[in-house]
């Protein structure tokens, strides 16, 4: 069974500046994708960023950027130039793509909530 | 383009009742999926519908069901209502089914009384 693990429960970051978010997950599986999800308090879930594992290049979104590490089964996500509309939390999530593995769904870290102060 | 709809944004409802969310992708995805967010268990996955069947659920009990309908909405019904079944309730969509991205709706907040 696969399962995604935030370490970091609260974070805090002022205003312009950079912060990282962590993320451990583990699996078998070599077809999979990964996803940061960020929830703030409006609770509308967005997409932030979407990594494929197959994919050695780290995706990046604008001021959102990955260091994914494959081996070590890491998924961060960093916020440069953090804005106050980046307040929210974070959740981290897998996805299995492997045809006849459990299908469907997301498997979600317990989350991250980040604060951006002024 | 419009997102991932949901209605009702609340709900309440007393103990053993029944409670019906309803969900719309969006336009052009088949595949509907619903989750649990509640507090202190985080977010967990119910069902998957995808051209109108039932494709994976969650480990939750058989008073969970919905449906999927020919335009692709979706309703969850969730029968005999427990205190514990209060969450977020959370409907994604996706464009090529289960290895695709999932985009989510608001939700529905269940309040059971």
């Amino acid at each position: 069974a696969q399962t995604v693990t935030q370490s970091q429960p609260e974070m805090s970051v002022q205003e312009a500046e950079t912060v990282t978010l962590s993320c451990t997950y583990d699996t078998s599986e070599n077809n999979y994708y990964l996803f940061w999800y960020k929830q703030p308090p409006s609770r509308q879930m967005i997409l932030v960023i979407r990594q494929e594992a197959y994919k050695q290049q780290n995706a990046t979104e604008n001021r959102f950027s990955v260091n994914f590490q494959k081996a070590a089964k890491s998924f961060s996500l960093k916020i440069s130039d953090s804005q106050l509309g980046d307040t929210a939390m974070y959740f981290c999530a897998f996805m299995n793509r492997r045809y006849g593995g459990s299908q469907g769904n997301l498997i979600f870290g317990k989350g991250t909530k980040l604060s951006v102060k002024p | 383009e419009a997102g991932v709809t949901q209605s009702p944004t609340h709900l309440i409802k007393t103990r053993g009742q029944q409670a019906t969310l309803r969900c719309s992708p969006i336009s052009g995805h088949t595949s509907v999926y619903w989750y649990q967010q509640a507090l202190g268990l985080g977010l967990q996955f119910l069902l998957w519908y995808d051209e109108g069947e039932e494709r994976n659920r969650g480990n939750f009990p058989p008073r969970f069901s919905g449906r999927q309908f020919p335009n692709y909405s979706s309703e969850l019904n969730v029968n005999a209502l427990e205190l514990e079944d209060s969450a977020l309730y959370l409907c994604a969509s996706s464009l090529e089914g289960w290895s695709d991205t999932q985009y989510f709706g608001p939700g529905t907040r269940l309040t059971v009384l």
